[in-house]
């Protein structure tokens, strides 16, 4: 088991750059969610999928952000155009129904 | 709603000291409680959890947290620190129809020679 996968580990962008985070999920694990981390807000819940269907976007800062499951097996976020203050660690999180929730190492997001 | 309170953004012991981090948490359901533990530049690592079985939970590196429904409380615990803990640990909530995963604003813990 490779748990959860993410790419890029870094990503340095300009601002006005799309950018596009990927997830790759643990096989099996039905529900997926993405999260943003920072020193000023820690750790907030961005939007969650379950059979890659999206359940609850309302996390989402602006419409600048998307997010996308295509399949079990990958999810995307993007945010297009980027800021400055967008700037964070996002994590990508899956689980298989309740409880035994597995984090991917993260993508750091700098936009200059 | 839930929500989870972390006292103490930074606690610092002595190597062999007890560690005791301080987490209370809001529900309005029955609660499943997580500790979690990151380390610098890298991802999250459950430590331990609570699912309505045993009050008292053993996790990984020694650490256990006890939960207590009426303090509202699920604080977790080392007997003696060791240098490699020097990390941020965050407390989690979730629980009832929502499947989602409520952290707390983290405790950076600082193991001191």
């Amino acid at each position: 088991d490779a748990g959860v996968i993410q790419s890029p580990r870094h990503e340095v962008t300009e601002m006005g750059q799309e950018v596009t985070l990927r997830c790759k999920p643990i096989s099996g694990h039905d529900y997926l969610f993405w999260y943003r981390q920072t020193m000023m807000r820690g750790l907030e819940l961005l939007i969650y999928f379950n059979n890659n269907v999206p359940i609850d976007d309302s996390g989402m800062p602006e419409d600048r952000f998307s997010a996308k499951m295509p399949n079990a097996s990958f999810s995307t976020l993007k945010i297009q155009p980027s800021e400055p203050r967008d700037s964070a660690v996002y994590f990508c999180a899956s689980r298989p129904g309740q409880l035994s929730y597995t984090f991917g190492s993260g993508t750091r997001l700098t936009v200059v | 709603a839930q929500s989870v309170t972390q006292l103490g953004s930074h606690v610092s012991v002595s190597e062999g000291a007890l560690v005791l981090l301080r987490c209370n948490y809001s529900s309005s359901v029955p609660p499943y409680l997580f500790w979690y533990v990151q380390y610098p530049n890298q991802g999250l690592q459950l430590l331990l959890k609570y699912t309505s079985a045993a009050t008292l939970v053993k996790g990984i590196n020694g650490f256990e947290a006890e939960f207590k429904k009426s303090e509202t409380s699920f604080h977790l615990t080392k007997p003696s620190a060791h240098m490699s803990d020097a990390a941020e640990y965050f407390c989690a909530v979730s629980g009832g129809a929502t499947n989602k995963l409520i952290f707390g604003t983290g405790t950076l813990l600082a193991v001191q020679p």
